[in-house]
C-alpha cells in the first residue's frame, strides 16, 4: 500500500519561533501533488500549501514553506514566526498521481504554539 | 453557498440501523470524494466520483458502505446495518481537476453509533 508517514505525533514551539514538521511518502508516480492541510480545533480542513512534484522550486505561502526532496520522497513543512493561531493538527497528503486524484493522508502532527 | 456543505452535521444512531449522509459539492466541481476520519487519525479515502466515469470504490471498507452521485451534484453515502466501529467523522470534498488539484472539504458529519 502506498503510504504517507508523519513521524512526529506531537510537537510544540514557542510563539515567534520556527518549527518544521516532517513527512515522507511512497509513490511509483512521477507527476503528482503534495499537500499540507491544517485542522484547527474547529475541525475544518484548511489547505496550507501544495507542491507539484514536477516543479523543483519549493512552494512558499507567507510564513509557510516546504522542503521538497523528490528523490528522497520527503516533504517537510516549515512554519516561521509561529503564531498562537497556528495551533492545530497538521496533515500531510499525497495525491494519487496521473488521473488518480484521491488523497492519501498521514496520521497527523499535533502542533501546539505556546505563548 | 460557495463551499461544500454536508448534512446532517451530527448523527447519532443505534447499532444495526441504516444511515444516509449527504454532500453538496461546490457548483461546477466535477470530482467528489468521501473520506472517513476516526478520532485521532488522518483521513481515509472511501470513494471518488469524477464526471461520468465509473466511481473509484477502492476505499470502501465493506459492502455495507455505498455511495451515489446524481450527475455532477449531490452525493449520498449510505451505511447499512451500522456498527460501533463506523463511528467517525465523514468528510466530503470536491474539486475541479482540470484546473486545480486542490480539494475543498466540507465541515463533515459526525456519526456516532451506540
Amino acid at each position: 500500500a502506498q503510504t504517507v508517514t508523519q513521524s512526529q505525533p506531537e510537537m510544540s514551539v514557542q510563539e515567534a519561533e520556527t518549527v518544521t514538521l516532517s513527512c515522507t511518502y511512497d509513490t511509483s508516480e512521477n507527476n503528482y501533488y503534495l499537500f499540507w492541510y491544517k485542522q484547527p480545533p474547529s475541525r475544518q480542513m484548511i489547505l496550507v500549501i501544495r507542491q507539484e512534484a514536477y516543479k523543483q522550486q519549493n512552494a512558499t505561502e507567507n510564513r509557510f514553506s516546504v522542503n521538497f526532496q523528490k528523490a528522497a520522497k520527503s516533504f517537510s513543512l516549515k512554519i516561521s514566526d509561529s503564531q498562537l493561531g497556528d495551533t492545530a493538527m497538521y496533515f500531510c497528503a499525497r495525491e494519487g498521481g496521473g488521473s488518480n486524484y484521491k488523497l492519501t493522508f498521514g496520521k497527523g502532527t499535533l502542533l501546539t504554539v505556546n505563548p | 453557498g460557495a463551499g461544500v456543505s454536508q448534512s446532517p452535521s451530527n448523527k447519532v444512531t443505534e447499532k444495526g440501523k441504516d444511515v444516509e449522509l449527504r454532500c453538496d459539492p461546490i457548483s461546477g466541481h466535477t470530482a467528489l470524494y468521501w473520506y472517513r476520519q476516526r478520532l485521532g487519525q488522518g483521513l481515509e479515502f472511501l470513494i471518488y466520483f469524477q464526471g461520468n466515469s465509473a466511481p473509484d470504490k477502492s476505499g470502501l471498507p465493506s459492502d455495507r458502505f455505498s455511495a451515489e452521485r446524481t450527475g455532477e451534484s449531490v452525493s449520498t453515502l449510505t451505511i447499512q446495518r451500522t456498527e460501533q466501529r463506523d463511528s467517525a467523522m465523514y468528510r466530503c470534498a470536491s474539486s475541479f481537476p482540470a484546473t486545480s488539484a486542490e480539494q475543498f472539504f466540507g465541515p463533515g458529519t459526525r456519526l456516532t453509533v451506540l
